[in-house]
């Protein structure tokens, strides 16, 4: 069973620019959640998605907004990117919400701000 | 609000060594906690799970028990590896909602010398 997918890797942008990042979940999965990784403020939670619906957000600003598709397959949006977007965003997808279920981590992509 | 603690590393061991890794938590009512590990450029690994006080979760060495009269969930390991070298991570979900957000400790980085 192939896992938790997400592209790009490694993402180059400017300050000002905007992204989009993908992730695909692992099949029959339809619990997507983001998370921020950094050196500073670890990780963070930013959505969670089910069903299509935004079940859970962060405290993040609203340049970060996501969505899911109807085959479960999640993008994150970064509008007017700022030095410190910078960041590992992950992925995970389980079968459903709640906490019996396994969350499954994509590798991540590696966004940098310049 | 719910939160989680984790000693600072990095931790240090030689290959063979006790492992322990602190983690407390705060949190209302009975959180399910987890321990996760990330290895170099990869994403998170659930490692083990505790849904519930005095469970013991393990998986292939490492345990952990959920302690509620002491709000922990140490990880242990009896004799550790040079492939245990990784980025260790405390987490819960919180009580009684269907959610997938994980709140996650700082991360501690084991470094096993042979």
């Amino acid at each position: 069973k192939a896992g938790v997918t997400q592209t790009p890797r490694y993402l180059i942008k400017t300050r000002g620019q905007q992204v989009t990042l993908s992730c695909s979940p692992i099949s029959g999965h339809r619990s997507v959640s983001w998370y921020q990784q950094t050196p500073g403020q670890g990780l963070q939670f930013l959505f969670e998605y089910f069903s299509e619906t935004q079940r859970n957000k962060g405290n993040f600003p609203g340049r970060f907004s996501g969505r899911q598709f109807s085959n479960s397959r999640s993008e994150m949006n970064v509008s007017t990117l700022e030095l410190g977007d910078s960041a590992l965003y992950l992925c995970a997808s389980s079968l459903t919400r709640g906490e019996t279920y396994e969350q499954y981590f994509g590798p991540g992509t590696r966004l940098t701000v310049t | 609000g719910n939160s989680v603690t984790q000693m600072e590393g990095p931790v240090t061991l030689s290959e063979e060594a006790f492992l322990t890794i602190n983690c407390t938590y705060t949190a209302t009512g009975y959180p399910s906690l987890f321990w996760y590990v990330q290895y170099p450029g990869e994403g998170l690994q659930l490692l083990l799970k505790a849904t519930k006080a005095d469970d013991k979760g393990s998986n292939k060495g490492f345990e952990a028990t959920y302690r509620k009269e002491t709000t922990s969930f140490h990880l242990e390991k009896g004799s550790v590896q040079v492939s245990d070298s990784a980025v260790y991570f405390c987490a819960l979900i919180r009580e009684g909602g269907a959610t997938n957000k994980l709140i996650f400790g700082t991360g501690t980085l084991l470094a096993v010398q042979p």
